[in-house]
């Protein structure tokens, strides 16, 4: 059974500083993987989608990272903002059919 | 386009009642899903649908019924409403394949006294 895990639970950085999230998986026949991000009392937001097949993605100042082999992916948030601070999930799809296995998500508050 | 649209936003119930969340999508999404989200532990899958007619279970689909009779619909139906089930659900869409996102709807918040 597909486990996905993402450590730190909770994550608290200067303004300026790079944020690094990881997201690990136990089983690498995946699909894809996507970052998404959640606001207090919000929906999930798509951030970045990395095929199977791709090593990275980049969108501005965000970029993430796939190593299936290791079961691995890394989101970076480069000179991070107050207006970063959000909770970031990762999930991954086994298959075709949509559907995701997430993560418990990573809490991130960027002081000023 | 409205994108995903849930409601109501917050519900409460006592045990033993029953009640419909209603998910709508206006992307002619082929694929919807519902998630509940739980302090601590993620997004866990409830039930899906591929497609108007079709429906399967998730990981957690125990006390609730779902049914797609259109594209555009897929309602969630708690038949007795349990404590266990005070949560907060999500509704999502997408056409499915490796380079499709999923799209979110801003979810219910569930209390079940």
């Amino acid at each position: 059974k597909q486990e996905v895990t993402q450590i730190p639970a909770a994550l608290s950085v200067p303004e300026g500083e790079n944020l690094v999230l990881n997201c690990s998986f136990t089983d690498s026949a995946i699909y894809n993987l996507q970052w998404f991000r959640q606001d207090p009392g919000k929906g999930l937001t798509s951030l970045l989608l990395i095929q199977s097949s791709q090593r990275e993605q980049t969108s501005g100042r965000l970029n993430a990272s796939l190593d299936k082999s290791s079961g691995r992916s890394t989101l970076y948030i480069a000179a991070s903002q107050p207006g970063d601070s959000a909770t970031y999930l990762c999930a991954v799809k086994p298959d075709s059919w949509g559907k995701l296995q997430f993560g418990a998500g990573t809490q991130v508050v960027v002081t000023p | 386009n409205a994108g995903v649209t849930q409601t109501p936003k917050f519900q409460v119930l006592k045990t033993g009642q029953s009640m419909t969340l209603q998910c709508a999508q206006d992307m002619n999404h082929e694929y919807m899903s519902w998630y509940r989200q739980d302090p601590g532990m993620g997004l866990r899958l409830i039930h899906y649908s591929v497609g108007a007619g079709i429906t399967d279970q998730g990981e957690v689909p125990n006390g609730y019924n779902v049914s797609r009779s259109t594209t555009e619909d897929f309602p969630l139906r708690l038949l007795s409403a349990a404590p266990s089930q005070t949560s907060v659900y999500f509704c999502a869409s997408t056409y499915g394949g490796r380079r499709e996102t999923q799209y979110f709807g801003p979810g219910t918040r569930l209390l079940v006294l």
